[in-house]
């Protein structure tokens, strides 16, 4: 089975510029998670959606980060514009609400770096 | 207070050693708890699970739970070097599938 799918796997690209990642959730699934992961900070989440609606955005750090989630087999994260401090590994997880365990699932992330 | 909260390390073992891993949490309705391993440059990797509480053993994996302590740990017998990685510790605290990750234990297995 296809896991969670993640692109581009790697960005690099001059601050002010708009980045624009993606991500692919496991089919059938109805949660999906956007995380941050920094040595300093480690994983942080940014925003989560389920059934496609935004439940949770309060880990997003600026206006100028946004995500949307249009269908359940895909989502993107924004940065518009980016600045150097963005740089990291931004990884999407996605999980189902069946069974008595709902363990998430993890993309091979995008590493993104701010000039 | 942090929800979660795990030893950085780095914590070295001997190949063959058991190397132990702790986590605490501080939400006392959190139901299930996870263990994730990270290699360097890689995504994290669920490992194991436990709801219950008590052992959960899946091959050279041992998770423990004790709910009563707030406290979650990760048993690795027979240590390998490729067992080498950060490790994860999540909580599920029932609202919502949103987990609290702690910042990860470094683990190094010298051959």
């Amino acid at each position: 089975d296809a896991g969670v799918i993640q692109s581009p796997r790697h960005e690099v690209t001059e601050m002010g510029q708009e980045v624009t990642l993606r991500c692919k959730p496991i089919s059938g699934h109805d949660y999906l998670f956007w995380y941050r992961q920094t040595m300093m900070r480690g994983l942080e989440l940014l925003i989560y959606f389920n059934n496609n609606v935004p439940i949770d955005d309060s880990g997003m750090p600026e206006d100028r980060f946004s995500a949307k989630m249009p269908n359940a087999s895909f989502s993107t994260l924004k940065i518009q514009p980016s600045e150097p401090r963005d740089s990291a590994v931004y990884f999407c997880a996605s999980s189902s609400h069946r069974g008595q365990v709902q363990p998430q699932h993890f993309g091979d992330g995008t590493r993104l770096s701010i000039l | 207070q942090k929800e979660v909260e795990q030893n950085s390390g780095p914590l070295s073992v001997p190949e063959g050693a058991i190397a132990s891993l702790n986590c605490t949490y501080s939400d006392r309705g959190s139901q299930s708890f996870f263990w994730y391993r990270q290699y360097s440059g890689k995504s994290p990797e669920l490992i194991m699970f436990i709801y219950s509480n008590g052992d959960k053993e899946d091959g050279r994996f041992t998770a423990q739970l004790n709910k009563a302590s707030q406290y979650v740990s990760l048993l690795i017998r027979d240590s390998q070097p490729s067992d080498s990685a950060t490790y994860l510790c999540a909580v599920d605290p029932n609202t919502g599938n949103q987990f609290y990750f702690g910042t990860g234990t470094s683990l190094t297995v010298i051959p």
